[in-house]
C-alpha cells in the first residue's frame, strides 16, 4: 500500500540556519502531497501542499516541490526561527476514493536562539 | 468560523471499560475522518465518512472499534473493552466534498490504565 518515509529526528538548528526535512513516498497513481505541522500544545495544521508533479507548495517561508521522478517532497526553509520549533509531518492523499491521508512518522524540529 | 472540535480533551479509563469520543466537524463539511496517533508515531487512518455513502472502515484495527455519524454532523468513535495499546491521541478531521485539505481538531488524549 501507499507509504511515506521522512527523515528521523530530532533535528536541532540554530536560528537563521537552513532547514531540509526529507520526505519520500510510495504510491499507486498520482497522490497529492502535504506537509502538516504540529506546534507545541496545538493541533495539526496544514503547512503547504502540492497536487501534481513539479508543483511547488509554499507558506511561511517554507517550500516543497513535488518530484515525481524521485518520489520526493522535501521541506525546506532558508532561515529558520525559534517559532518554527514544532513536529513536521509529511503526508500523501489517497485519491482512490476516501482521500484519506497517509502520514510519515514526523520530524521534531527544535530551533535555538 | 468555528473549527473542528473534539471532546473530551483527555480521557483516562481502566482496561476493559468502554469509551466514547466525540467529534464536531466544521459546518458544511461532508467528509469526516478519524485518525489515531500513538506516541512517537505518525497518524494512522481509522475510518472515513462521506455524506450518506457507506463509511470506509478499512483502518479500524479490531472489531472493538466502531464509529457512527449522524447525517453530516457529529461523529462518535467507540472503543469497547479498552486495552492498554489503545492509549493514543485520537484526531478527527473534516473536509469539503471532494476537497483535499483536511482540517484537524485538537484531539482526544486517551490513556488506558
Amino acid at each position: 500500500g501507499d507509504s511515506v518515509t521522512q527523515m528521523e529526528g530530532p533535528v536541532t538548528l540554530s536560528e537563521e540556519a537552513f532547514l531540509t526535512i526529507n520526505c519520500t513516498y510510495t504510491a499507486t497513481g498520482y497522490p497529492s502531497l502535504f506537509w502538516y505541522v504540529q506546534y507545541p500544545g496545538e493541533g495539526l495544521q496544514l503547512l503547504l501542499k502540492a497536487t501534481k508533479a513539479d508543483d511547488k507548495g509554499s507558506n511561511k517561508g517554507f517550500e516543497a516541490t513535488y518530484r515525481k521522478e524521485t518520489t520526493s517532497f522535501h521541506l525546506e526553509k532558508g532561515s529558520v526561527q525559534v517559532s518554527d520549533s514544532a513536529v513536521y509531518f509529511c503526508a500523501l492523499s489517497d485519491r482512490g476514493g476516501s482521500e484519506k491521508l497517509v502520514f510519515g512518522k514526523g520530524t521534531k524540529l527544535t530551533v535555538n536562539p | 468560523g468555528a473549527g473542528v472540535s473534539q471532546s473530551p480533551s483527555n480521557k483516562v479509563t481502566e482496561k476493559g471499560k468502554d469509551v466514547e469520543l466525540r467529534c464536531d466537524p466544521i459546518s458544511g463539511h461532508t467528509a469526516l475522518y478519524w485518525y489515531r496517533q500513538r506516541l512517537g508515531q505518525g497518524l494512522e487512518f481509522l475510518i472515513y465518512f462521506q455524506g450518506n455513502s457507506a463509511p470506509d472502515k478499512s483502518g479500524l484495527p479490531s472489531d472493538r472499534f466502531s464509529a457512527e455519524r449522524t447525517g453530516e454532523s457529529v461523529s462518535t468513535l467507540t472503543i469497547q473493552r479498552t486495552q492498554q495499546e489503545d492509549s493514543a491521541v485520537y484526531l478527527c478531521a473534516s473536509s469539503t466534498t471532494g476537497g483535499e485539505t483536511q482540517y484537524f481538531g485538537p484531539g482526544t488524549r486517551l490513556l488506558v490504565l
